[in-house]
């Protein structure tokens, strides 16, 4: 399977502990991007990575939360001290840089977290 | 703020008619717009993208249009198919940002 991938698939904390969640994009994609999403809404833009240099975060994204992309290959993103309100899917996409810069981005199935 | 506003009552239509989806997006001129499928507990998937010099786009029974002046992109599924049962989610960019809208669910009846 050569599509985004993500792990884990689902998370279970408890408030205050800090959870880490991987994203693995399509090999050759140097766009990676990292959404929230909750029930009945869309997703969320939190962060962006271009290669290993993140250039642009949403203000949503307190200093709770990291985003990391070391070697401009797989990211991740870790929720320090968890709060109730941090439950969500957690999705991550890659896209391609081709001419025009408006690419489709190619979603991974999303990590569910639930902090009780 | 910017925002992207989708119809977010359910529409129901019937095999084999048109199914039409509305994006309006306010306080902002998005250079392009893409529409997404998400199926429950996934990813979305990448259906189409139009850019705002283009009025109109399509892809087998797919069309999506532009309308920079009502500030709006109508989505049509012909001959929609239970298949097709889904929520729909239109996303706005001027950069590589994306901007969602809460996405409207698409059930057709068989």
């Amino acid at each position: 399977d050569t599509g985004v991938s993500q792990d884990p698939r689902h998370k279970i904390t408890k408030r205050g502990q800090n959870v880490t969640f991987r994203c693995d994009p399509i090999s050759e994609h140097n766009r990676l991007y990292w959404y929230r999403q909750t029930l009945g809404q869309g997703p969320e833009f939190l962060t962006y990575f271009q290669n290993e240099a993140q250039l642009e975060k949403s203000r949503l994204l307190s200093d709770r939360f990291s985003a990391e992309r070391p070697k401009g290959s797989f990211s991740t993103l870790e929720i320090q001290r968890t709060e109730q309100g941090d439950s969500a899917m957690y999705l991550c996409a890659s896209s391609p840089t081709k001419a025009g810069d408006y690419n489709e981005q190619f979603f991974g199935p999303g990590t569910r977290l639930t902090v009780l | 703020s910017q925002k992207i506003e989708q119809n977010s009552e359910a529409l129901n239509i019937q095999e084999g008619k048109t199914a039409t989806l509305t994006c309006n997006y306010t306080n902002y001129s998005p250079a392009y717009l893409q529409w997404y499928r998400q199926d429950p507990g996934r990813g979305p998937v990448f259906l189409l993208l139009i850019r705002e010099n283009e009025k109109e786009k399509r892809k087998e029974r797919l069309k999506v249009t532009f309308d920079t002046t009502l500030k709006q992109s109508l989505f049509h599924i012909t001959a929609s198919q239970p298949a097709d049962s889904a929520t729909y989610l239109c996303a706005g960019g001027a950069t590589n940002k994306l901007i969602f809208g809460t996405g409207t669910l698409l059930a057709v009846q068989p």
